[in-house]
């Protein structure tokens, strides 16, 4: 089956820690998208990609870093510098360029705690 | 920045009532997004407005995309509890996609 897969599902961390989520797609979508989720907000965008080897920041790319070394994978590092880490993280793929056209795939996510 | 607003906040029903979630941008959008989540799940996609005045229709669910292309509602007829979850609107503008904050339905059986 085609899709997005995170991992890890959920995860803990220390204060200090950095800390790279997965993100793996095989729907050979050529846009991928990482956003923070907290309770009772929207979705905020993180990073985007829209090809190999190039990736933009979102509207909160403080504390965080990305990269696209291949079509597939996305990974997002959250580093020691992100003063807030915990909440639910969201991978998304389109196939449509420019960023705003298509249907957004997004992954099951990915929980974050830093303890 | 595009802001993109969605209201009300909260939505409770009882099973069988209707109900409508307004979203509300800031800027002209080329197109609007709407997406389901269910509570700790996952937004899946909806639909896609993209034309001024655009009124689309997905069984009890009905679209629609205003006419200076700056607001959509999403309308629900006869609620079940399946319809449960926070609807998010998704604007897209230069190239960029800004979520609202979402409306979160229960469904009281």
């Amino acid at each position: 089956d085609g899709g997005i897969t995170q991992s890890p599902k959920y995860l803990f961390r220390k204060e200090g820690q950095n800390v790279t989520l997965s993100c793996e797609q095989n729907l050979n979508h050529d846009a991928m998208y990482w956003y923070r989720q907290d309770p009772g907000q929207g979705l905020r965008l993180i990073y985007y990609s829209q090809i190999v080897n190039d990736f933009q920041k979102g509207d909160i790319a403080e504390g965080y870093s990305v990269s696209r070394e291949k079509k597939e994978s996305f990974p997002l590092t959250v580093t020691s510098a992100q003063k807030n880490p915990t909440a639910f993280y969201l991978c998304a793929s389109s196939m449509g360029l420019p960023l705003s056209t298509g249907e957004l795939f997004f992954g099951e996510g990915s929980r974050l705690t830093v303890l | 920045g595009q802001q993109v607003m969605q209201i009300p906040q909260y939505q409770h029903v009882q099973e069988g009532e209707d109900f409508t979630t307004y979203c509300n941008s800031s800027t002209t959008l080329s197109n609007i997004q709407w997406y389901k989540q269910r509570p700790g799940g996952h937004p899946v996609f909806l639909i896609q407005l993209v034309k001024s005045g655009e009124v689309k229709k997905q069984k009890r669910l009905t679209f629609q995309f205003g006419e200076a292309k700056k607001n959509s509602s999403l309308h629900i007829t006869a609620t079940q509890t399946t319809d449960v979850g926070t609807y998010f609107c998704s604007g897209g503008s230069n190239y960029k996609l800004t979520f609202g904050k979402g409306t979160l339905l229960t469904v009281n059986p």
